[in-house]
């Protein structure tokens, strides 16, 4: 059953500190894996598309890397803001079926 | 601007009630889908549609119907509303039958069901 787990579930972190989130999956045939921003209250929104052949890709203070033999992602934030409380949510795509499959997403709060 | 949007943003019904949750958007995308968000899930897909006339159902289906007589709406029907239904529902539109393309998500209505 293709799966996707997120860690952890919720991460409290002060303003300008780095963090980072993790993305585990077992999604298979592979075909491209997204992170997406929700904040409180609202839809997601994509922050990042990765295929098989991308192993990092950046979007201002985010950089998510991708290890497709390991099915592992990753989402580093830098220099974190307030405006960055909110959950992140892995989604991977397989190559098969159109279907996506949702993580259960991180919570983060970013504290003064 | 395109944009997705859904109504009500928030409702409360009672058990048994049949309630339709609205969902319109001006991408003019074919594909559009409907999800639940549960704590200590990810988001669940419901039923989706590839276009005018076409539905199908998804994850966690039952209850749940949808119906397509335009490109910009998908309703979803909770035929007989259950407490098991308590959720925020999402709508989305993509260009995409699958997740190739972003898929653009609604603000969201959050349901209660008493």
């Amino acid at each position: 059953k293709n799966q996707v787990e997120q860690s952890p579930q919720s991460l409290i972190i002060l303003e300008g500190k780095n963090c980072t989130l993790q993305c585990n999956y077992t999604v298979s045939p592979f075909s491209n894996l997204r992170w997406y921003k929700q904040d409180t209250g609202r839809g997601p929104v994509s922050l990042t598309i990765m295929t098989f052949s991308e192993n990092t890709k950046s979007n201002g203070r985010y950089t998510a890397t991708l290890d497709a033999d390991t099915k592992q992602s990753s989402l580093h934030i830098t220099a974190s803001q307030l405006s960055d409380s909110a959950s992140y949510i892995c989604v991977v795509r397989a190559n098969a079926g159109n279907m996506l499959t949702f993580g259960g997403g991180t919570r983060l709060m970013v504290k003064p | 601007d395109a944009e997705i949007t859904q109504s009500p943003r928030h409702k409360i019904t009672e058990t048994g009630r049949q309630v339709t949750l609205a969902c319109h958007q001006t991408w003019n995308h074919n594909n559009m889908f409907w999800y639940r968000q549960d704590l200590g899930h990810g988001l669940r897909l419901i039923h989706y549609s590839y276009g005018v006339q076409d539905t199908n159902k998804g994850e966690v289906s039952d209850g749940y119907s949808v119906s397509r007589s335009n490109t910009e709406d998908l309703p979803l029907t909770l035929e007989s509303a259950a407490s098991s239904q308590t959720s925020v529902y999402f709508c989305a539109s993509s260009e995409s039958p699958g997740g190739a393309r972003e898929q653009y998500f609604g603000p969201g209505t959050r349901l209660t069901v008493t």
